[in-house]
């Protein structure tokens, strides 16, 4: 069973067009992270929500951390090809040293 | 600043050897954790280091093996290497006790054959 399950799994849009990824739990988490991955490199981190009902933007994304703590959702605006990616989110729990992943979300952006 | 350095990048091995892969963390950085990541399993926690102790291992066989050296560069050994064990090995390393935010290395691509 996975702890944090992303969804879609994965996406092919047109260049310009708005998408939203989300990564959903039965679980409480003290903060979420969100990772974008590209072919043949290591994930890099993109942000870090920790309060219930928080919104980080960042450029043309927009992470959103849920009232309970139990999910999140990156929204992007205008995707362009440089958006293609793995996307995954991380959760983690208070005490615990080890992250959670979600499987991601693969999003190609067309040109 | 230099970033999390693995090596090597690719390596091919056959079933039966062993393989050992090196993580060189962010400077300052003591925690280091290594991951599995497959097509099929996503990212898979295999062990995590702080200075020089395991503090947590993931739900691995025996074969996978890891150690942290008092420079905090630390190693991950996998034996008796078996077909399933081809994937993406990622470093990750982070400057808080906790987990907090991972700065992952690029990785170390094994093929076993």
């Amino acid at each position: 069973t996975q702890l944090l399950e992303q969804s879609p799994q994965f996406l092919s849009i047109q260049e310009g067009e708005n998408l939203t990824v989300y990564c959903n739990s039965s679980s409480v988490f003290s903060s979420l992270q969100w990772y974008r991955q590209e072919p043949g490199e290591g994930p890099v981190l993109l942000v870090t929500v920790v309060t219930g009902g928080e919104v980080k933007k960042l450029k043309r994304l927009t992470f959103q951390f849920g009232d309970a703590r139990k999910d999140s959702s990156l929204h992007i605006t205008a995707a362009q090809p440089g958006d293609t990616g793995l996307y995954l989110c991380a959760g983690e729990k208070g005490g615990s040293y080890i992250p959670t992943f979600g499987r991601g979300t693969s999003l190609i952006v067309h040109p | 600043k230099a970033g999390v350095t693995q090596t090597p990048r690719y390596l091919i091995k056959t079933r039966g050897q062993q393989v050992t892969l090196s993580c060189s963390p962010i400077s300052g950085h003591r925690s280091v954790s290594w991951y599995q990541q497959t097509p099929g399993q996503g990212l898979q926690f295999l062990f995590e280091y702080f200075s020089e102790t395991q503090r947590n291992k993931g739900n691995f066989p025996g074969r996978f093996s890891g150690r942290q050296f008092s420079n905090s560069r630390s190693e991950m050994n996998v034996s008796t290497l078996e077909l399933g064990d081809s994937a993406l090995y990622l470093c990750a390393s982070t400057r808080s006790q906790g987990a907090g935010e991972l700065f992952f290395g690029e990785g170390s691509r094994l093929t076993v054959l």
